[in-house]
């Protein structure tokens, strides 16, 4: 499996963007970029994913690089609710498990 | 708000007891997985079922470890004799749709500690 680097903490100040990077050199071309987010004493819960193109959700926004072995996830105004651990996991077809990393600890000063 | 439930959210057991865990998903999904969190790492893939079939196991889930789901609705998940090492968050996420597509909702957990 194709396997992801996040740093393992940032911090952020309240109402600010945030930009949470993610490697993933040895990317394959049918590999999906997941972004998932685990608020402390909860599961995680879906974020936003992409394959090529940036996307927009009402959370976030996915920035993929040209050449697709990197991403970053964008939280345009951060609250103190956004204080998680950030997951960049790869999917593709056939493979149902979703392999978490370490993630990023992202921590929001008020 | 009928998402992913778990039962019982806290469990704490003596060493060589034998636990059983209950997952109900999101009554339309077909797909459910179970995962195992320890401190400090993300959470670890152990089974998923396509309705009531057992499609996939990790090796991390050894023959202590029994999953079912019968009636592809509510799925248990048993460790028989229990280890200290055992001890960990077990989650539980179902799915409507198929990888690479398909969000997975996840529930709130299941907090084994074992003495």
């Amino acid at each position: 499996d194709a396997k992801t680097t996040q740093p393992n903490s940032m911090e952020s100040n309240e109402e600010e963007p945030v930009h949470l990077p993610c490697n993933h050199s040895t990317i394959s071309g049918t590999d999906y970029i997941h972004w998932y987010r685990q608020l402390p004493s909860q599961g995680p819960e879906y974020v936003i994913h992409g394959l090529t193109s940036n996307v927009n959700n009402r959370m976030a926004s996915l920035a993929i690089a040209e050449d697709r072995k990197s991403s970053t996830l964008i939280l345009h105004r951060a609250t103190l609710r956004d204080a998680a651990v950030y997951y960049c996991i790869l999917t593709n077809f056939g493979n149902e498990k979703l392999t978490f990393g370490t993630g990023t600890r992202l921590t929001i000063i008020p | 708000d009928t998402g992913v439930s778990q039962d019982p959210r806290h469990k704490i057991t003596k060493r060589g007891q034998n636990v059983t865990f209950r997952c109900d998903p999101i009554s339309e999904h077909n797909r459910l997985y179970w995962y195992r969190q320890t401190l400090g790492q993300g959470p670890e893939f152990l089974t998923y079922f396509q309705n009531e079939a057992q499609l996939e196991k990790s090796r991390l889930l050894s023959d202590r470890f029994s999953a079912e789901r019968p009636k592809g609705s509510f799925s248990t998940l048993e460790i028989q004799r229990t280890e200290q090492g055992d001890s960990a968050m077990y989650l539980c996420a179902s799915s409507q749709g198929t990888a690479p597509y398909g969000e997975q909702f996840f529930g709130p957990g299941t907090r084994l500690t074992v003495l």
